[in-house]
């Protein structure tokens, strides 16, 4: 059984950097592609972007410029750093393995990071 | 972007009823749609891939259609557990968009 624990900072300040972790247990992250959503307060739901696990990724365009995904196999761990925050980044995030064309068919519970002063 | 816009937004229904939720693709995305429930508080649930595969452990109440720009989704033998909200994804193209949800409400 594939799990996904995400971890980090809930508390960030304006302009500062958030950065999280997803650790994934239970199955090899090779040959896989992992994604990075988010989920606004009583908001909908924002695809940020995915890593394969050779390295190669990619973003959602209005994103792009703030955020990297990385990965380390050797740790069975993908990062997110999203720089520049501001209130709108509030969210809860989670992190998701995809399969074949994209779908996400296990996720991490999230974590709430809040970006305030 | 694709935009995805789901209908109804919310809907209020009873045990045992049958329910369907749309979604609408702005441009086609051909089978590259995919359905998700969330319950509230808890990471969304993948119920169906490709428009029509019904992920493995899921009951076979839910199922899921269409191609193209439309897609249904919909739910027979509405259970107590099944009260949550539901979003569509469309995988087709960069970036993955999600359709706005619908939120199925206990009548």
């Amino acid at each position: 059984q594939v799990h996904l624990q995400e971890s980090g900072p809930g508390l960030v300040k304006p302009s500062e950097t958030l950065s999280l972790t997803c650790t994934v247990s239970g199955y090899s992250m090779s040959t896989y592609y992992w994604s990075w959503i988010r989920q606004p307060p009583g908001k909908g739901l924002e695809w940020i972007g995915n890593i394969y696990y050779s390295g190669s990724t990619d973003y959602n365009p209005s994103l792009k410029s703030r955020v990297t995904i990385s990965v380390d196999t050797s740790k069975s761990q993908f990062s997110l750093r999203l720089n520049s925050v501001t209130a709108t980044d509030t969210a809860v995030y989670f992190c998701a393995r995809d399969r074949s064309t994209g779908w996400h068919d296990y996720w991490g519970q999230g974590t709430l990071v809040i970006v305030s002063s | 972007d694709i935009q995805l816009t789901q209908s109804p937004s919310s809907l209020s229904a009873s045990v045992g009823d049958r329910v369907t939720i749309t979604c609408r693709a702005s441009q086609t995305i051909k089978s590259h749609l995919h359905w998700y429930q969330q319950r509230s508080g808890t990471a969304p649930k993948l119920l169906i891939y490709a428009a029509s595969s019904l992920q493995s452990g899921v009951p076979s109440r839910f199922s899921g259609s269409g191609s193209g720009t439309g897609f249904t989704l919909t739910i027979n033998n509405l259970q107590p557990e099944d009260f949550a909200t539901y979003y569509c994804q469309q995988t087709f193209s960069t970036p993955r968009t999600f359709g706005q949800g619908t939120k199925v409400e206990i009548k």
